[in-house]
């Protein structure tokens, strides 16, 4: 059963950093690009960040470019989010997702998201 | 970036009705690259349909999707109680995913 789950959200102050871990269990974690989609609290979905499978391309909305990077340990079947220069607007809850075999570009598999709270 | 606008924001339908839910792309997507989701509240999201018509596994029949280039639809032919939700469709282009921002299918 492919599993996703989510740790490291917190409350953080303004300007601080947090890292968000999402550890990938029932497949083969090395095969699949991840994402990164968050959802401030009522609101919709966006999408923050993707890396590939090997780890070698990544990309960033324009929101979280220059403060966010996104990073995986494909010997620990682990992907990760270093979230600096904290602003209120990134409260949110921040999912992880799998992004589907060839080239499809949709998420199949979601995690339930840990919750990001940046205030003073 | 392209902006994906959905329609109506919430929609007032009874179990057994038909819903028809719109998304609407400020320029071109391919048909590969759209995708519709379903979200509960207090739920992760669930993908319904990729490649802008197929199913994604598990999805029940009473879902399709359709449309190409700016416009894409999302199909419910009968609503069964478990399908009052939020529905997004979400693109990717240019690197870059985006979602809508989402239509809301309420009990009337």
């Amino acid at each position: 059963e492919v599993q996703l789950l989510e740790s490291g959200g917190d409350l953080a102050q303004p300007g601080g950093s947090l890292r968000l871990s999402c550890a990938a269990s029932g497949f083969t974690f090395s095969t699949f690009a991840m994402s990164w989609v968050r959802q401030a609290p009522g609101k919709g979905l966006e999408w923050v960040s993707a890396i590939s499978e090997s780890g070698g391309h990544t990309n960033y909305a324009d929101s979280v470019k220059g403060r966010f990077t996104i990073s995986r340990d494909n010997s620990r079947n682990t992907l990760f989010l270093q979230m600096n220069s904290l602003r209120a607007e990134d409260t949110a809850v921040y999912f992880c997702a799998r992004e589907m075999h060839g080239s499809i570009y949709s998420f199949d598999y979601w995690g339930q998201g840990t919750l990001v709270t940046v205030s003073s | 970036e392209i902006v994906l606008t959905q329609s109506p924001g919430t929609l007032s339908l009874s179990p057994g009705e038909r819903a028809t839910l719109s998304c609407r792309a400020s320029q071109s997507v391919s048909s590969s690259y759209l995708a519709w989701y379903q979200q509960k509240p207090g739920q992760a999201p669930r993908l319904l349909i990729y490649g802008a018509s197929s199913r994604a596994t598990g999805i029940p029949d009473r879902f399709s999707g359709s449309g190409s280039g700016t416009d894409f639809t999302l199909t419910i032919s009968r609503l069964e109680p478990e399908d009052f939700a939020v529905y997004y469709c979400q693109q990717y282009g240019s690197s870059l995913w985006t979602f809508g921002q989402g239509t809301k299918v309420e009990s009337k």
